[in-house]
């Protein structure tokens, strides 16, 4: 069954510091993969989708993202972190033969000035 | 173009009673999902209708129902409320054939 896994519950990083959050897919074929981040009390948005080609794909707020076929991962990446960037980060899986999108746990990031 | 818009925002309801959450998707959007989530269990995927039928459906009880109009707006209903489904329901909407979905702000249920 596909499956998505971020392995880090929460993240602390010091403002202006770069960022990685990990993410880990279960998959049999190439996935659709997103990340999303939601502010608190907010709904989800959209930063940054992969469905083929380059892989590594940019998204809006500075972050990028670089899918590994050979390691099922699509982490998440910033240079410099805002302390605005403070937020809940979900990556997922699009089931290509479903329609379904599969959400991992979040990653929690705190941002220390 | 606006976006997804959930009503109400806010809901406090007691133990027993039933809720009907609302939801616009954003204009020329088909497909309409529900999710979950609450701190313990996270994003849990409800269901999803595409062109007013249920078209996928999550491990939830039968009394989480749903359904979605002919402009593609969408209500989920919730009956004999329990405790715990306290949480924040997110209605997303897409494209027909399009795999990245765009969410509302979710409505806040409180069941006391």
């Amino acid at each position: 069954a596909q499956s998505v896994t971020q392995p880090d519950i929460h993240i602390t990083v010091s403002e202006g510091a770069s960022l990685e959050l990990r993410c880990n897919y279960s998959y049999g074929a190439t996935p659709y993969l997103f990340w999303y981040v939601q502010s608190p009390g907010q709904g989800l948005q959209l930063l940054l989708k992969y469905f083929s080609g380059d892989t590594l794909v940019q998204g809006i707020k500075g972050f990028e993202a670089e899918f590994k076929r050979s390691q099922s991962s699509f982490n998440l990446r910033k240079p410099s972190v805002h302390w605005s960037d403070a937020a809940e980060y979900f990556c997922a899986v699009g089931d290509t033969g479903g329609f379904k999108t599969i959400f991992g746990a979040g990653t929690r990031l705190f941002v220390k000035a | 173009k606006a976006g997804v818009t959930q009503t109400p925002r806010y809901l406090i309801k007691t133990r027993g009673q039933q809720v009907t959450l609302s939801c616009s998707p954003i204009s020329g959007h088909r497909s309409v999902s529900w999710y979950q989530q609450t701190p313990g269990q996270g994003l849990q995927f409800l269901f999803e209708y595409f062109s007013e039928t249920q078209r996928n459906k999550g491990n939830f009880p039968g009394r989480f129902s749903g359904r979605q109009f002919s402009n593609s707006r969408s209500e989920m209903n919730v009956s004999t409320l329990e405790l715990g489904d306290s949480a924040l329901y997110l209605c997303a909407s897409r494209i027909a054939g399009a795999y990245e979905q765009y969410f509302g702000p979710g409505t806040r249920l409180t069941v006391t």
